[in-house]
């Protein structure tokens, strides 16, 4: 398996601008993560997915972030307008069962910088 | 504060060299609790994975342990190769749910 895939690896935009980030999970895990990555904050969980269903999105930091998962092979995470103070290191991650001794696996990332 | 400190923040050291890496943790109830490694510019891959049972679990050069009674963790590093150099981050998970509650990491340099 190939492992996630994350897309774009890098990408810079302008301040306002709308970013589209994309994750395609390991095939046959049932779970998926969204992450952003900082120096200041460190790894941050924004939204998880299960059975392409959202479950949890309270770390989601407001209403310009967006993500779905129209089927169990692809993810979006949206960010509209966007902002100088998000650019981070976004990871998706996938597992195939719940709980706490089921490994997720994470993507590459995709870095973000918003001039 | 965070609920996962980890310590230190970064580190060097010389080729074949041992480090120990601390994580000490204030969440409760206990579940579990991983070490990542994050080589620069790729995501975290699970090194060892132990419970409130297990007081250590090695994978190869590296032997975590853990301290359920003063909620600490360590991570050591036998022989340290330049391949170890990377972010190692402590991550303590809830008995119940995926969530992950993340250290903020030990950034290693092991220099030849």
């Amino acid at each position: 398996d190939a492992g996630v895939i994350q897309s774009p690896r890098h990408e810079v935009t302008e301040m306002g601008q709308e970013v589209t980030l994309r994750c395609k999970p390991i095939s046959g895990h049932d779970y998926l993560f969204w992450y952003r990555q900082t120096m200041m904050r460190g790894l941050e969980l924004l939204i998880y997915f299960n059975n392409n269903v959202p479950i949890d999105d309270s770390g989601m930091p407001e209403d310009r972030f967006s993500a779905k998962m129209p089927n169990a092979s692809f993810s979006t995470l949206k960010i509209q307008p966007s902002e100088p103070r998000d650019s981070a290191v976004y990871f998706c991650a996938s597992s195939k069962l719940a709980g706490a001794r089921n490994e997720q696996f994470f993507g590459p990332g995709t870095r973000l910088t918003v001039l | 504060k965070n609920q996962v400190e980890q310590s230190p923040q970064s580190l060097i050291i010389l080729e074949g060299k041992n480090c120990t890496l601390q994580c000490n943790y204030t969440v409760s109830p206990f579940s579990n609790l991983r070490w990542y490694k994050q080589d620069t510019g790729r995501g975290p891959v699970s090194l060892t994975i132990m419970t409130f049972s297990e007081n250590t679990k090695s994978n190869g050069r590296y032997t975590a342990t853990l301290d359920a009674d003063t909620k600490q963790s360590s991570l050591h590093i036998t022989a340290s190769q330049l391949s170890d150099s990377a972010s190692y981050i402590c991550v303590y998970i809830k008995a119940a749910g995926n969530k992950l509650t993340f250290g903020g990491g030990t950034r290693v340099l092991v220099k030849p």
